[in-house]
Formats: C-alpha cells, sequence, structure tokens
C-alpha cells in the first residue's frame, strides 16, 4: 500500500519570505500523480498544484513549485512570497493504484507571520 | 452555486442515533469519495464509486453505508453513532482517469455526544 509521509506537522513563514514543505511517499508504481492541497480555516480543500510522475519537469503555479524526486520519492511544495491567505494545513496525496484513491500524507499547518 | 454541495454543514447528535451526510454535484463527474478527517491523521477514505451501479469501501467502512442514488448524488450513513466517529467528513468528486483531480465539498463538521 502506498503512504505518504510530511515530516513537518508545523512550519511558519514571514509574509513575503519563500517557505518549502515537505513529502515523501512510498509507491511500488511507475504511473501515478502527486498533488498538494490546502485547507485554510475555512475548511475548504483546495487544490493548489498537480504533478505527473511521468513528466520530470516540474509543476508551477504562479507563487507555488514543486521539487519532485522521483528517485528519492520526494515532493516538496515550494511557496515564494509568502502571503498572510496562505496560512492553512497543507495536504501532500498521492493517486494512483486501479481505484485511483488518493492517499494523503498527516498536513503541514503553516503559519505566516506579518 | 458550489459544484459539490454538503448537507449538512454542522450536526450534533447523540450516540446510537441514525445519520445520513448527503453530497450532490453539478460537475457531471462520475466518481463520487466520502473521506474523513480527524485530527493529526489526515484525510481517509471510508467508501467510493465509479457510477450508480458501483460501489467499494475505502480504507475505514466499518459503520458506515452508503448509497449512490443517482450519478449527481452520494450519501453516507452511520446506522448507529458512536462517539468514536466525531470528526470532519468530505465528499470528493472526480472525472474519469488516474490524472483527474478530486474536488471536494465544504464538508460537514458532525459530532456525536
Amino acid at each position: 500500500a502506498q503512504t505518504v509521509t510530511q515530516s513537518q506537522p508545523e512550519m511558519s513563514v514571514q509574509e513575503a519570505e519563500t517557505v518549502t514543505l515537505s513529502c515523501t511517499y512510498d509507491t511500488s508504481e511507475s504511473d501515478y500523480y502527486l498533488f498538494w492541497y490546502k485547507q485554510p480555516p475555512s475548511r475548504q480543500m483546495i487544490l493548489v498544484i498537480r504533478q505527473e510522475a511521468y513528466k520530470q519537469q516540474n509543476a508551477t503555479e504562479n507563487r507555488f513549485s514543486v521539487n519532485f524526486q522521483k528517485a528519492a520519492k520526494s515532493f516538496s511544495l515550494k511557496i515564494s512570497d509568502s502571503q498572510l491567505g496562505d496560512a492553512a494545513m497543507y495536504f501532500c496525496a498521492y493517486q494512483g493504484g486501479s481505484n485511483y484513491k488518493l492517499t494523503f500524507g498527516k498536513g503541514t499547518l503553516l503559519t505566516v507571520n506579518p | 452555486d458550489a459544484d459539490v454541495t454538503q448537507t449538512p454543514r454542522n450536526r450534533i447528535t447523540k450516540t446510537g442515533k441514525r445519520i445520513m451526510l448527503e453530497c450532490s454535484q453539478t460537475k457531471g463527474h462520475d466518481r463520487m469519495y466520502w473521506y474523513r478527517q480527524d485530527p493529526g491523521l489526515g484525510l481517509r477514505l471510508i467508501y467510493y464509486s465509479f457510477d450508480v451501479k458501483d460501489i467499494n469501501k475505502g480504507e475505514i467502512s466499518d459503520g458506515y453505508s452508503v448509497s449512490r442514488q443517482a450519478q449527481a448524488k452520494f450519501s453516507l450513513s452511520l446506522e448507529s453513532a458512536i462517539p468514536n466517529q466525531t470528526a470532519l467528513y468530505f465528499c470528493a468528486t472526480s472525472e474519469g482517469g488516474k490524472k483527474m483531480p478530486q474536488h471536494f465539498g465544504d464538508g460537514t463538521r458532525l459530532s456525536i455526544l
């Protein structure tokens, strides 16, 4: 079974600075997808960014980018120019297998300090 | 209007009661999912459905049942609620295909006393 590990329960960053959230996963599959979801205090689950395992190029969405290291099974999220609205719980998730279900990490709570 | 709507948004009930959480979607997606979120544990899959006639158990299905009444509706039932089922419950939908992301409703916060 796939597992997803987020080793940082909490992180903090100063406004306008850059922060990196870590995620590692374990799988024997070669075809899978990785996601970062954001959960603000409003509790919505918002898709931030996704990465296809067969693509070597790291995904980027505005201030959000990933560092995908397939051999190391690592998928970190970098947030540049952090804003107060980035404060949230961030979940790393793996999608694969025959049923395409998502396996989530336990989350990293990001605090942004003004 | 939300694409994935969950009702109720919050619910407080007593041990032993039967509870139904409802999910409807306007996205036209075939696949629907129910997750449970507990503090420190992330989200865990309860049940999922790939179409109206296809229902599958997730990793924590004990104590829960589901019904896929139509393509757009997927409900989760707790036949006899117990306090350790207190959690935040999410419904999600997706198109077919492995790379399709799941889209979540706003969640139902359920408290069982």
